[in-house]
């Protein structure tokens, strides 16, 4: 079975500072994609950050970036220049090629500290 | 805005009763699902359609069922609702029937009394 895992329940960071959030999922397989959710007070899920496991690089969306380890099966997310407006749960996620379900972490619940 | 409705935003029931959530995928998308969201707790993956059929099924009880209407929207069933049915539901859709990037509604909070 697929499973995802964020082993913090809960970070805090100060503001304008960097924080990392942890992931590790477990897989047989070799063709995945794994993303990272936001969800604000606002209970939206937002998408953050997608990569293919494919590739190598690491994917990075402006102030967010992640560290991809396929070997060790991780999938930690980098916040740089934390803002108050990233104050938010964190969902890790992936799902297989060619498979339906996207399966979530029990998520990460950040706060910034002014 | 995700582009995805999903109404109501809340509501309150009693145990016992039953309850129906719609959701309104964006413009364009064939994959609608619906995931369940615990108090304080990862989302469960309820059950996928795609274009009108069912796709997937996850961990859906069977007082629960769902359909996707030809018009692409869709709407789930929540039947002889027990306290820890309590939770936010969220409806996601996609363009694609495995391309893992979902667009998700705001949520319907559900609450049993």
């Amino acid at each position: 079975a697929q499973t995802v895992t964020q082993s913090q329940p809960e970070m805090s960071v100060q503001e304008a500072e960097t924080v990392t959030l942890s992931c590790t999922y477990d897989t047989s397989e070799s063709d995945y994609y794994l993303f990272w959710y936001k969800q604000p007070p606002s209970r939206q899920m937002i998408l953050v950050i997608r990569q293919e496991a494919y590739k190598q690089q690491n994917a990075t969306e402006n102030r967010f970036s992640v560290n991809f380890q396929k070997a060790a099966k991780s999938f930690s997310l980098k916040i740089s220049d934390s803002q108050l407006g990233d104050a938010a749960m964190y969902f890790c996620a992936f799902i297989i090629q060619g498979a339906q379900k996207l399966v979530f972490g029990q998520g990460t619940r950040l706060t910034i500290n002014p | 805005d995700s582009g995805v409705t999903q109404t109501p935003k809340h509501l309150i029931t009693a145990t016992g009763q039953r309850v129906t959530l719609r959701c309104s995928p964006r413009s364009g998308d064939l994959s609608v699902y619906w995931y369940q969201q615990s108090l304080d707790q990862g989302l469960q993956f309820l059950i996928q359609y795609y274009n009108g059929e069912e796709r997937a099924k996850g961990n859906i009880l069977e007082r629960f069922s769902a359909q996707q209407f030809p018009d692409l929207h869709s709407e789930l069933n929540l039947s002889s609702l027990e306290l820890g049915d309590s939770a936010l539901y969220f409806c996601a859709s996609a363009w694609g029937a495995n391309t893992g990037e979902l667009f998700f509604g705001e949520g319907s909070r559900l609450t049993v009394l």
